[in-house]
Order: structure tokens, then C-alpha cells, then sequence
């Protein structure tokens, strides 16, 4: 089946313990990326990646890292993690950055930073 | 600055009713526009994607158009159903610079049996 997915689904962790969540594709896609959702202020990207070893800053970068050594996988980390940080994380991948035939979302993850 | 509004941001009506929810954007020079789905704590599931030279797309009851020219996009969902509860998200694939999905702030509909 085709799919991005995600892990963790939840994670509660306290600050300044850094965390990784992974994203994972098998559609060959080459452009990936990474959201935020807060109440209010809607999806907002923090990177994206249109093919391995090209990334780039999204709307809010700050606090966040993230790598493409592969096409598959683009980890988000979190060296520093704080409270402003607790959100739903959501990663997308698109065959290409055009978005020509879509894009497709993981499940997300609930990150909860204490 | 591409931005994107929904209206309304909320919505309830009796199951059976045809509805239209609204999607609208600042700048018209975009690679598509796309529909999602979003049920409570869950991810998002695409429903309709609409490339910038398509005017519309359907599949089943939902019917979406664009019309890029006016920053305007509509989903129209038949015969709703109680199962049809959600926020519906409208988005909108963006050139130059940032390559990225814009989304707007949804429309939370609510399905009455």
C-alpha cells in the first residue's frame, strides 16, 4: 500500500530532551516535507525537501532540523525541544514539488513537550 | 504572500442536504489546488486534487471546481450524510520560492441525522 508514515503517533517528552520523529515514503516520491497544526493557525510547513540532500526552510523553521540522506526517509528533529513546540506534526511527500499529482500525508503525530 | 480563506468556518446542516463550501486565495499563479479531509486528532485524506489548467474534478458526490482566475475554488458535497462530518481543508500548491502547500483554516461541517 501506499504511504507516508510516521512514528511516533504520540510522544510526551520534557524540555530540552531532544527527539526524532521519522517519516517514511514507498512511492519514490522525491519531494517531502514536514507540517505543523495548532488551533488557529492552521497547517503551517516547517521544511521541505525536493530530492535528497536538498532541503530548505518552510514558513517556521526555528527549533527544528531535518535531513535527506535517502529518498524514502526525512527524519524531523528536535534538539532543543520546548514547550511552544507541543503540536501535531504532519509530513507529506509528492512525486515531484509541482504537486502534480498530489500530495499524500502521513497520520501525524501528537507531540506533547512538558 | 499566497493566503487562503474558507468560509464558512463552520457549518451544520441536516443529512440529505446538497452544500457548497468555499475556498479562496490571494495569488492565482499556482501548480493546483487540492481538497482534504480532516476527522478529529486524525490525518488528512485527499479527496479531490484540481490541476491549475483543470476547472473540475469529481468523484462520487463531491464535485470541486476552480476558477483561477478570481482566487476562487468550490466543494460541493450531494445528498450529505452524517458520515460526511469533518473539517474540510482547501490547499493550494504554490510557485516560486517556497515550494509548499498553502492551507486555509477549514470548515468544520457537521452532518445532522
Amino acid at each position: 500500500e501506499a504511504q507516508v508514515t510516521q512514528n511516533p503517533r504520540y510522544l510526551i517528552t520534557v524540555t530540552g530532551k531532544k527527539l526524532t520523529v521519522t517519516c517514511s515514503q514507498n512511492m519514490n516520491h522525491e519531494y517531502m516535507s514536514w507540517y505543523r497544526q495548532d488551533p488557529g493557525l492552521g497547517l503551517r510547513q516547517i521544511y521541505y525537501s525536493m530530492n535528497v540532500e536538498v532541503t530548505d526552510k518552510g514558513d517556521v523553521p526555528e527549533g527544528y532540523k531535518v535531513s535527506r540522506k535517502e529518498k524514502r526517509n526525512f527524519p524531523l528533529i528536535l534538539e532543543s525541544p520546548s514547550p511552544n513546540q507541543t503540536s501535531l506534526y504532519f509530513c507529506a511527500s509528492s512525486l515531484s514539488f509541482t504537486g502534480e499529482a498530489g500530495y499524500t500525508f502521513g497520520s501525524g503525530t501528537r507531540l506533547t513537550v512538558v | 504572500k499566497q493566503e487562503v480563506t474558507q468560509i464558512p468556518a463552520a457549518l451544520s446542516v441536516p443529512e440529505g442536504e446538497n452544500l457548497v463550501l468555499n475556498c479562496s486565495f490571494t495569488d492565482s499563479a499556482i501548480y493546483n489546488l487540492q481538497w482534504f479531509r480532516q476527522d478529529p486528532g486524525k490525518g488528512l485524506t485527499s479527496l479531490l486534487l484540481i490541476q491549475s489548467s483543470q476547472r473540475e474534478q469529481t468523484s462520487g458526490r463531491l464535485n470541486a471546481s476552480l476558477d483561477k482566475s478570481s482566487g476562487r475554488s468550490t466543494l460541493y458535497i450531494a445528498a450529505s450524510q452524517p458520515g460526511d462530518s469533518a473539517t474540510y481543508l482547501c490547499a493550494v500548491g504554490t510557485q516560486g520560492g517556497s515550494e509548499k502547500l498553502v492551507f486555509g483554516k477549514g470548515t468544520k461541517l457537521t452532518v445532522n441525522p
